[in-house]
């Protein structure tokens, strides 16, 4: 959904780095998730905000942070890299009348 | 079904015929309930939703049914045509303590030509 943008599409790094993956919306949601997905599981959620003050953990946060920089836009980082932390990332917005999420084109990150 | 491991169930379906995928949900207090396409390599695209006041959704050649006390959601394609091919993931909105949704691990869709 060209409404919801990530930046890397890909990323290979290497363990103990840190990285930023980005997410943009052009949809004027109040809502953004991030979430991450490994081959053969439900997609699995690790933060989300439900405004630009508003940061909450999800299920699988630990060794994750995010930022939520303004309304369109939210990060999230990998202090310290792992192998473990080589997975699919969707980002999603959702407003609160409708319950919808949309989501971005995901980004592959691998953890070597 | 959906399941969760590391390999997808798959329904493999002749085209022009139709396609019934299953999700069984777990909390009977969910109310919101979404179906998602998603495509190799893209995200999980809305499909078509049923909240819990309702047993039947229709929508362009997809039609969702809700049965609450087997706690069971069905996605139903009519004359499925190639380009249907993809996973199909069921979400369920659990108001839990994250008050987001929880998500099947998909089924995998094959259209046969």
């Amino acid at each position: 959904d060209a409404d919801v943008t990530q930046t890397p599409r890909n990323r290979i790094t290497k363990t103990g780095k840190r990285i930023m993956l980005e997410c943009s919306q052009t949809k004027g949601h109040d809502r953004m998730y991030w979430y991450r997905q490994d081959p053969g599981l439900g997609l699995r959620l690790i933060y989300y905000s439900f405004d630009v003050k508003d940061i909450n953990k999800g299920e699988i946060s630990d060794g994750y942070s995010v930022s939520r920089q303004a309304q369109a836009k939210f990060s999230l980082s990998l202090e310290s890299a792992i192998p473990n932390q080589t997975a699919l990332y969707f980002c999603a917005t959702g407003q609160e009348l409708t319950d919808t999420q949309y989501f971005g084109p995901g980004t592959r990150l691998t953890v070597l | 079904g959906e399941s969760v491991g590391l390999h997808l169930p798959t329904l493999s379906v002749q085209e022009g015929d139709n396609s019934i995928i299953n999700c069984a949900y777990s909390n009977s207090a969910s109310d919101y309930f979404i179906w998602y396409k998603q495509e190799s390599g893209k995200g999980p695209q809305f499909i078509i939703d049923i909240r819990s006041n309702m047993d039947k959704r229709q929508g362009q050649r997809v039609t969702v049914l809700l049965n609450k006390t087997v706690k069971h959601l069905s996605l139903q394609i009519a004359a499925t045509q190639p380009g249907d091919s993809a996973v199909y993931i069921c979400a369920e909105n659990r108001r839990g303590n994250f008050n987001t949704f929880y998500f099947g691990s998909g089924t995998k869709l094959n259209v046969k030509p």
